[in-house]
């Protein structure tokens, strides 16, 4: 077990709906990162947090945004989805926010239908 | 298990045996390495860094190589077990930049 979760662990819904996921990071890591894995990309960086403020951009949708809350949890938002934003989900946290031994949560599998 | 891929590089292995897993990163800036595994239905585990003033560094059953001329990484699993079945990633990192880009991903298959 990591410490890092991540709710839900499955998650189905239909085009053009919206979806949250949740990430709590380990206990006093400050950073979090949010990937997403598809069997044809691998594992995208989307987007970084470091003690609430963002920190790093990567592959990131426009219709996706993320915010880290003061209570250090993150939530990655998905709109307008696509069959293609079909994926896992991974967030991961780290105490520095210097990438240096990031711990994944188990992912969360969005199915879009 | 969920997969995690498709269609990647396949290392098969008899329990027991040396593994090495190779990667190759594109960016020459590239100052500091990771190594992932993946089992099926898990996320990514740290396995082992390294920066880019060290050409080796051990682990316990690991080892990782660093060859910055030739902009390559390998992971070598000494006494490879059934539970080192996984994917492995090698992740590079450029300094100041934070943002990992990750390999393709290589499947180890471990034979009892």
């Amino acid at each position: 077990d990591s410490g890092v979760t991540q709710t839900p662990k499955h998650l189905i819904t239909a085009t053009g709906q919206r979806v949250t996921l949740r990430c709590s990071p380990r206990s006093g890591d400050l950073s979090v990162y949010w990937y997403q894995q598809s069997l044809d990309q691998g594992l995208q960086f989307l987007i970084q947090y470091y003690n609430g403020e963002e920190r790093a951009k990567g592959n990131i949708l426009e219709r996706f945004s993320a915010q880290q809350f003061p209570d250090l949890h993150s939530e990655l938002n998905l709109s307008s989805l696509e069959l293609g934003d079909s994926a896992l989900y991974f967030c991961a946290s780290s105490v520095d926010g210097l990438n240096t031994e990031a711990f994944f949560g188990q992912g969360t599998r969005l199915t879009v239908v | 298990g969920e997969s995690v891929g498709l269609h990647l590089p396949t290392l098969s292995v008899q329990e027991g045996d040396n593994s090495i897993i190779n990667c190759a990163y594109s960016n020459s800036a590239s100052d500091y390495f990771i190594w992932y595994k993946q089992e099926s239905g898990k996320g990514p585990q740290f396995i082992i860094d390294i920066r880019s003033n060290m050409d080796k560094r051990q682990g316990q059953r690991v080892t990782v190589l660093l060859n910055k001329t030739v902009k390559h990484l390998s992971l070598q699993i000494a006494a490879t077990q059934p539970g080192d079945s996984a994917v492995y990633f090698c992740a590079e990192n450029e300094g100041g930049s934070y943002i990992p880009t990750f390999g393709r991903g290589t499947s180890l298959i471990v034979h009892p």
